[in-house]
């Protein structure tokens, strides 16, 4: 079992829905990380939080440190949401980021 | 104004070949790293470096040696190459923040590695 662990695993979504994805880990972290892989292969950092809520636009985060559990949210998704999204948790005994498998988003028109 | 980049963007070989990987950043970041996403998509650290001194060394076969010529810079060398090393290869860097925990990392394009 994966340290790290994204539901749903693929998702596919209307234009215009509200999406959630979500994280779970079981390592004590200090900082959890949500990423987006483009179609195109490239990665982005959307966010680092370490605890309580941050928003970019259209993209929420949230962070429940006691239950160990992330969310990202997407509001008035778009076909220009449409990647892969992953989650990795900072664990920061051994200094490394742990990596969700990743949730494959599709949006349509 | 690319922030981190690596060369070569695609690299086919055959097996047995030497071949190299550099990354280059220009944030200013004191920390780099090697990823290695495999044909599931699924993320690992393999080395990262701190200041030019090595911090993690995953357990990954020493055919691949890293190397940090000063701290924008971050090479992967690997020797013999197998059909086992085809992957997408990201280069990474953050700054270090107080406390040891890594700020935000900034990824590279990826350098897809196809052994033949």
């Amino acid at each position: 079992k994966n340290e790290v662990e994204q539901s749903p695993q693929n998702l596919t979504a209307q234009e215009g829905e509200f999406i959630t994805i979500n994280c779970s880990y079981s390592v004590g972290i200090s900082a959890l990380h949500w990423l987006q892989q483009h179609p195109g292969g490239g990665i982005v950092s959307l966010f680092m939080l370490s605890s309580g809520k941050k928003k970019h636009g259209r993209l929420i985060a949230t962070i429940n440190i006691q239950e160990k559990h992330s969310s990202l949210h997407i509001t008035a998704s778009h076909p220009r949401d449409s990647a892969v999204y992953i989650c990795a948790a900072y664990d920061p005994y051994t200094d490394k980021l742990i990596f969700g498998t990743g949730t494959r988003l599709q949006v349509f028109p | 104004d690319t922030a981190v980049s690596q060369t070569p963007k695609y690299l086919v070989t055959q097996m047995g070949n030497d071949k190299s990987i550099k990354c280059e950043q220009n944030l200013g970041h004191d920390t780099m790293y090697w990823y290695k996403q495999d044909s599931k998509k699924f993320l690992k650290i393999m080395f990262s470096y701190n200041n030019k001194e090595l911090i993690i060394n995953e357990t990954v076969p020493n055919r691949f040696s890293p190397k940090s010529p000063d701290k924008a810079h971050l090479n992967l060398h690997i020797n013999s190459l197998e059909l086992g090393d085809s992957a997408v290869y990201f280069c990474a860097s953050s700054l270090q923040r107080k406390g040891g925990t890594t700020g935000e990392q900034y990824f590279g394009p990826g350098t897809r590695l196809t052994v033949t």
